[in-house]
């Protein structure tokens, strides 16, 4: 069982360039979400998606898009990549059936530098 | 709206002490979740603990104890009798239901806790 496996895990890209940052899991989660990590900020919640074809914006949307085309897969794309997305970035899942919080599956993270 | 606030940036304790992140958090709702997650050096966030809103029983696993308190809208963790191996960032976070009824989580901005040998 290999849980939510993000990829690529580092990666640096010149100002303007675009990238897909990929994400999957196994676990038949519904829900999914895209965070960032900035040094001392937290996690910020990018956009999340709470089944295949349903995506909203979280927090900080600016920059980025979303695709939720199957149960597994969570795509996060980078258009004309700024300084600014220099972070870290961390997809998660859960699976929620009803009113109450279910626990977050973190993947490992990819390190992003934009140059 | 929702907020969670960890007030302390970073903590230094030396082996054996004990000591407690604090976390407090601001919600509308009258069902809510919060949890505790950890960041070791390696990256990776790992889940700690959940606790729903209508439980303030305090609980305790190991060394690891959490006090929740629904008067002072806090949820602290304390580690006793700390060691290395609990250094980390510690996240706390609130699970929030959205206007459309879905789910997201606010976290805090994290502690940071280095236990020195």
């Amino acid at each position: 069982n290999a849980g939510v496996t993000q990829t690529p895990k580092f990666r640096i890209l010149k100002i303007g360039q675009s990238m897909t940052l990929q994400c999957a899991q196994d676990m038949n989660h519904n829900y999914m979400y895209w965070y960032r990590q900035d040094p001392g900020m937290g996690l910020k919640l990018i956009y999340y998606s709470v089944g295949a074809g349903i995506t909203d914006k979280g927090e900080v949307p600016n920059g980025y898009n979303v695709s939720r085309s199957t149960t597994e897969d969570f795509p996060l794309r980078l258009e004309l990549a700024a300084p600014s997305q220099t972070s870290v970035y961390f997809c998660a899942s859960s699976f929620v059936v009803s009113v109450k919080g279910e626990k977050l599956f973190f993947g490992s993270g990819t390190q992003l530098s934009v140059l | 709206a929702q907020k969670v606030t960890q007030a302390q940036t970073e903590i230094s304790v030396v082996e054996k002490e004990d000591v407690t992140l604090d976390c407090v958090y601001e919600t509308r709702d009258t069902t809510y979740y919060l949890f505790w997650y950890k960041q070791p050096p390696s990256g990776e966030l790992v889940f700690l603990i959940r606790r729903n809103s209508f439980d303030e029983q305090n609980e305790i696993s190991g060394r690891y104890s959490w006090n929740f308190q629904k008067s002072t809208s806090s949820f602290n963790f304390t580690i006793t009798a700390s060691q290395v191996v609990d250094s980390a960032v510690y996240f706390c976070a609130l699970s929030d239901l959205t206007t459309s009824g879905t789910y997201k989580y606010i976290f805090g901005t994290g502690t940071r806790l280095k236990v020195l040998a």
